[in-house]
């Protein structure tokens, strides 16, 4: 089973910034939150990974809250490419098969 | 490109028949995981080797699937006497390091007709 819960949509008007939450209230202290994201027809993109600090890169932003119960994706300026489905999963540092849920069906809206 | 390749994109066949998709990750990339993917759900687990060693395969992967990577290189996924319930996306990531940042293929769709 997921170690994470999403909610199943979201819509974004273009332009804006995109908010996505995850709970993963059973994360443990050597857990990654990883965040990927799928276009249609294609494979998994890597975006982000974060352990407990705040985390930033040239395609989105990581908060990850204090206790680590939950974070957000940020995508600062949402466009109609970033129509996709996020997923947000949780990993150890070593390996740790990564399991996939649903995750999150983002619509950018023109 | 240097990502992750997969092939063929698509492939149709009849049940019953065996078909073999191959990946070819990443040339420094010592991991390299199969999944499967079908409509509206996320990716499951198939199986996951280092190198040339298979570590570990899912409950999934029933006797009629299986994965081969012989010189840690590239690896085929084979799938005998195909059903309908195996049209799916097949998809091959591959990863180096100490934290795990999988890269994805763009996956092979099969249809079993």
């Amino acid at each position: 089973d997921a170690k994470t819960t999403q909610p199943t949509s979201m819509d974004c008007a273009e332009g804006r910034a995109a908010n996505l939450p995850c709970n993963h209230s059973t994360i443990s202290g050597n857990e990654y939150v990883y965040w990927y994201r799928q276009i249609h027809s294609q494979g998994p993109q890597y975006i982000i990974h974060g352990l407990k600090n705040n985390e930033t890169n040239e395609m989105a932003s990581l908060i990850i809250t204090e206790d680590r119960k939950s974070s957000t994706l940020i995508l600062p300026h949402a466009t109609l490419r970033d129509t996709a489905v996020y997923y947000c999963i949780v990993v150890k540092t070593s390996y740790d098969k990564v399991i996939f849920g649903p995750g999150t069906s983002l619509s950018v809206i023109p | 490109d240097t990502g992750v390749s997969q092939d063929p994109r698509h492939k149709i066949t009849k049940r019953g028949q065996n078909v073999t998709f191959r990946c070819d990750p990443i040339s420094e990339h010592n991991r390299l995981y199969w999944y499967r993917q079908t409509l509206g759900q996320g990716p499951e687990f198939l199986t996951y080797f280092q190198n040339e060693a298979q570590l570990e395969k899912s409950r999934l992967l029933s006797d009629r699937f299986s994965a081969e990577r012989p010189k840690g290189s590239f690896s085929t996924l084979e799938i005998q006497r195909t059903e309908q319930g195996d049209s799916a996306m097949y998809l091959c990531a591959s990863s180096f390091g100490r934290v795990e940042t999988q890269y994805f293929g763009p996956g092979t769709r099969l249809l079993v007709l």
